[in-house]
């Protein structure tokens, strides 16, 4: 069961401008939401997560939102670069520290 | 702190034989959590052990097993192989903070 979904499996996004990427997830259990970004034959890198008791986490060019009760995250790429291109996967964990990822958006950003 | 090492890095088996994947996790950290990647499918989670104890298990049918020995070191063993088991297999370790570090990851590819 998908319990962490991404419903764009891609974002194509022209340098300088925003990047918005999705995720809604269904188990009201999970308490703590990551975002990993992933390039070609490495393994997912963390980039940025959020609490439930936030709203809202802010770190350089990357910020992440949090709606509870829409059970819905969204990452913000301001200004998008083209170093940003990668595949970007949303992960919620659960208390008992059991943790699941959405499927990933492909992120292009063109210069 | 050395990272999160995966061996082999890349593996090609043929059908019905079985696989052993390995997973060394960064020094201290007691959690090790496995995950499949396919394209579409994002990362699936496969189990997580904890100090030598299978603490969280996902969808996978029993042809997938795991294990932790007492130093942390993980192995994950595929038997029976099936062409769908090719992907790109990732181990995690975390500690008690919120984030998971990943290796690079064994790439199967199944024939």
């Amino acid at each position: 069961d998908q319990q962490v979904k991404q419903n764009s499996p891609s974002l194509s996004v022209q340098e300088g401008r925003i990047s918005i990427l999705n995720c809604d997830y269904t188990n009201s259990m999970f308490d703590y939401f990551l975002w990993y970004k992933k390039y070609p034959a490495e393994g997912p890198t963390f980039l940025i997560s959020i609490s439930s008791i936030k709203d809202k986490n802010e770190d350089g060019r990357f910020t992440v939102f949090l709606n509870k009760s829409a059970k819905h995250l969204s990452l913000h790429i301001v200004p998008s670069q083209p170093g940003d291109s990668a595949v970007y996967f949303c992960a919620a964990r659960a208390y008992n520290n059991d943790m699941r990822f959405g499927a990933g958006t492909r992120l292009t950003v063109k210069p | 702190k050395a990272g999160v090492t995966q061996t082999p890095r890349y593996l090609i088996k043929t059908r019905g034989q079985q696989v052993t994947l390995s997973c060394s996790p960064i020094s201290g950290h007691r959690s090790v959590s496995w995950y499949q990647q396919t394209p579409g499918q994002g990362l699936q989670f496969l189990f997580e052990y904890f100090s030598e104890t299978q603490r969280n298990k996902g969808n996978f049918p029993g042809r997938f097993s795991g294990r932790q020995f007492s130093n942390s070191r993980s192995e994950m063993n595929v038997s029976t192989l099936e062409l769908g088991d090719s992907a790109l297999y990732l181990c995690a370790s975390s500690d008690p903070g919120y984030g998971y570090t990943f290796g690079s990851g064994t790439r199967l590819t199944v024939v």
